[in-house]
């Protein structure tokens, strides 16, 4: 039972327009989310967080939103950059004694086209 | 810089000899996990070290085993590799696991296992 989904395996972006990756959870204890990058041949990087009592989180080009009543989450990344291809993963973490604990999505592969 | 060391990067073994991957990091943090990783799948927890304290997630096979002898080193064991263990292991870190920085972890570059 998937508690973290990103149902696009992949997604095509053109240099400079908006790549939005989007998360769906299920696990409404879920009160933390991150997103990772993942390039070939390397670990996953920490890109930006959000806790659940916000709805939105920016750094940069990147912006992540939380509606919490759709059990939803998105990364927006503005501009597109050739560099932003890789592996990004939404990740939930819950309170209490597994806080520790990180549930991954499988990932969604974006490709930015110069 | 600080990191989080795995090696080897590519492990070939055979069916049921026992393989150790190892991991370090020199970001000094107390809490070490271990996640397997298939692939197109989302990485999955085995255990975690908080400081010496071993946790295991409760469907981690009895298999796998792990040892953290300091702060600085944690391994993998697989006892008897299966083929269906061939995967990609990774290796992370997080800081005090009571504070919201203890949700950020840091990655190794993971050790790819080939059971033959």
């Amino acid at each position: 039972d998937q508690q973290v989904k990103q149902n696009s395996p992949s997604l095509s972006v053109q240099e400079g327009r908006i790549s939005i990756l989007n998360c769906d959870y299920t696990n409404s204890m879920f009160d933390y989310f991150l997103w990772y990058k993942k390039y070939p041949a390397e670990g996953p990087t920490f890109l930006i967080s959000i806790s659940s009592i916000k709805d939105k989180n920016e750094d940069g080009r990147f912006t992540v939103f939380l509606n919490k009543s759709a059990k939803h989450l998105s990364l927006h990344i503005v501009p597109s950059q050739p560099g932003d291809s890789a592996v990004y993963f939404c990740a939930a973490s819950a309170p209490g004694a597994g806080s520790y604990q990180l549930t991954f999505g499988k990932g969604t592969k974006l490709s930015v086209i110069p | 810089d600080a990191m989080v060391i795995q090696n080897p990067r590519y492990q070939v073994t055979q069916f049921g000899k026992p393989v150790t991957l190892s991991c370090s990091q020199t970001l000094n943090h107390n809490v070490m996990y271990w996640y397997q990783q298939k692939s197109s799948q989302a990485p999955k927890l085995l255990f975690h070290y908080y400081d010496k304290d071993f946790n295991n997630e409760a469907d981690t096979p009895d298999n796998f085993q792990s040892r953290r002898p300091n702060t600085s080193f944690c391994f993998l064991d697989i006892r008897s590799p299966g083929l269906g263990d061939a995967a990609m292991y990774l290796c992370a870190t997080s800081r005090d696991r009571t504070g919201r920085a203890s949700y950020e972890q840091y990655f190794g570059p993971g050790t790819r296992l080939t059971v033959t």
